[in-house]
């Protein structure tokens, strides 16, 4: 599976849009990118996944490069139960594994 | 909703035991995993089964083994718990390969292993 490249940490003012961007630019042509977030305590949590046009669900839009190269994770309206650990992942959908590098800590103030 | 459920939330043992962390998932996936998570370490694979009775050792098998008797449960077994064994124990499971709609995986809330 492709390596990925995330910021450490990030911060966001509640309700503003919160942007989490992800680098994979040696992702293959055959590969998803995966976002999960962690709350503190708990499980990692499935976001949203892409393999090369945008996606929107009821959590989050994932914007992906024409190039693939690299994308970004946007919270429309970020709010304090935002605040976590999102893992940016690149994986094959045949191949179940996946890989957690350390992620970005989102920290979302009043 | 999907539930993978881990039998404890904390436990407390001693060096030298014996250790049933226990999981069980409730959506009929084929893919059951084990991961730990330590502080600056990430999470990281332990074992990993694709199918009853069968598993795959991931990045850290060392100190562990892993039972799949049914398909909906995955039981890790720490042989001989030492200290360095002290972390969050996650598991997950995910539906088969190759789906493009896959949703990827489920975990657990986690189980806090302490070794005394």
């Amino acid at each position: 599976d492709a390596k990925t490249t995330q910021p450490t940490s990030m911060d966001c003012a509640e309700g503003r849009a919160a942007n989490l961007p992800c680098n994979h630019s040696t992702i293959s042509g055959n590969e998803y990118v995966y976002w999960y977030r962690q709350i503190h305590s708990q499980g990692p949590q499935y976001i949203i996944h892409g393999l090369k046009n945008n996606e929107t669900n009821e959590m989050a839009s994932l914007i992906i490069t024409e190039d693939r190269k690299s994308s970004t994770l946007i919270l429309p309206h970020a709010t304090l139960r935002d605040t976590a650990v999102y893992y940016c992942i690149v994986r094959v959908s045949t191949a179940s594994k996946l890989t957690f590098g350390t992620g970005t800590r989102l920290q979302v103030t009043l | 909703d999907v539930k993978v459920t881990q039998s404890s939330r904390y436990l407390v043992k001693r060096t030298g035991e014996k250790v049933f962390l226990e999981c069980v998932q409730d959506m009929d996936h084929e893919n059951m995993f084990w991961y730990r998570q330590d502080p600056g370490l990430g999470l990281r694979l332990i074992y990993f089964s694709y199918d009853v009775k069968m598993k795959e050792k991931g990045d850290i098998p060392e100190g562990y083994s892993v039972s799949r008797e049914k398909k909906e449960r995955f039981s890790l077994i720490l042989e001989s718990a030492s200290t360095n064994q002290t972390s969050m124990y996650l598991c997950a499971s995910s539906s088969g390969t190759g789906i493009p709609k896959d949703y990827g995986y489920t975990f657990g809330s986690g189980t806090r292993l302490t070794v005394v």
